[in-house]
């Protein structure tokens, strides 16, 4: 099971938008809607912000939000803040009945 | 509140077995499975697993399915996770997760560091 394909790198000034692709296969981003996002800041562990494509748990700020497209999924923050500096994985349930995560994003506000 | 805590930092030598404990707590233990994930130093993340807490069974990750075993303990409602034969590239943080079979991996361990180095 090959890793869900992210960008290396998204950079953003604070209040600004910025997206984040993941992109997989008709195996599992493509198959299923369960598709996740975490945030992992460092030396911590991840934490779940985006569950079921788009849903948000608890907690979480709405600035965040997550569609899917085909084999594509994206996670959008608005109005960028300092503390959402962080690497971002996104995450899918495959045909095989395992999880596969995406190669990661570093974001970075300028 | 759902707490997951992880057993300590470990080192251990090429070809030996490792065995991380979590232990769960802040909700009915049998109404979630639970993962494993690892993170290799500067890497990303990888799957390595899933246990039913409800029955036992387990789906592991092709890449470490011959060398890994998870188990449950109800009683404690502890769950471990067993790597066989460890090489220098297991080297990584380990996760316990609450989740797993489709549903969203939720709460996390605060993570157990295994060191493999002769």
């Amino acid at each position: 099971q090959s890793a869900l394909t992210q960008p290396a790198s998204v950079s953003g000034s604070p209040g600004q938008s910025i997206t984040i692709s993941c992109t997989g296969t008709s195996s599992d981003v493509g198959s299923y809607n369960f598709v996740s996002w975490y945030q992992q800041h460092p030396g911590k562990a991840p934490k779940l912000m985006i569950y079921e494509v788009s849903n948000r748990p608890s907690g979480v700020p709405d600035r965040f939000s997550g569609s899917k497209s085909g084999n594509t999924a994206s996670l959008s923050i608005s109005g960028l803040q300092a503390e959402d500096e962080a690497d971002y994985y996104c995450s899918s349930y495959t045909s095989s009945s395992t999880y596969v995560f995406g190669t990661g994003t570093k974001v970075t506000v300028l | 509140q759902v707490q997951l805590v992880q057993s300590g930092a470990e080192v251990k030598k090429p070809g030996a077995s490792v065995k991380v404990s979590c232990k769960a707590s802040g909700y009915t233990f049998t109404d979630y499975g639970i993962s494993w994930v690892r993170q290799a130093p500067g890497q990303g993340l990888e799957w390595m697993g899933w246990i039913s807490v409800y029955n036992g069974n387990t789906n592991y990750a092709q890449t470490v399915q011959d060398r890994v075993t998870m188990t449950t303990a109800t009683s404690t409602t502890t769950v471990y996770m067993e790597l066989r034969s460890l090489r220098s590239d297991d080297t990584a943080m380990y996760f316990c997760v609450r989740g797993g079979y489709g549903g969203p991996l939720d709460y996390w361990g605060q993570g157990t560091l295994v060191t493999v180095s002769s």
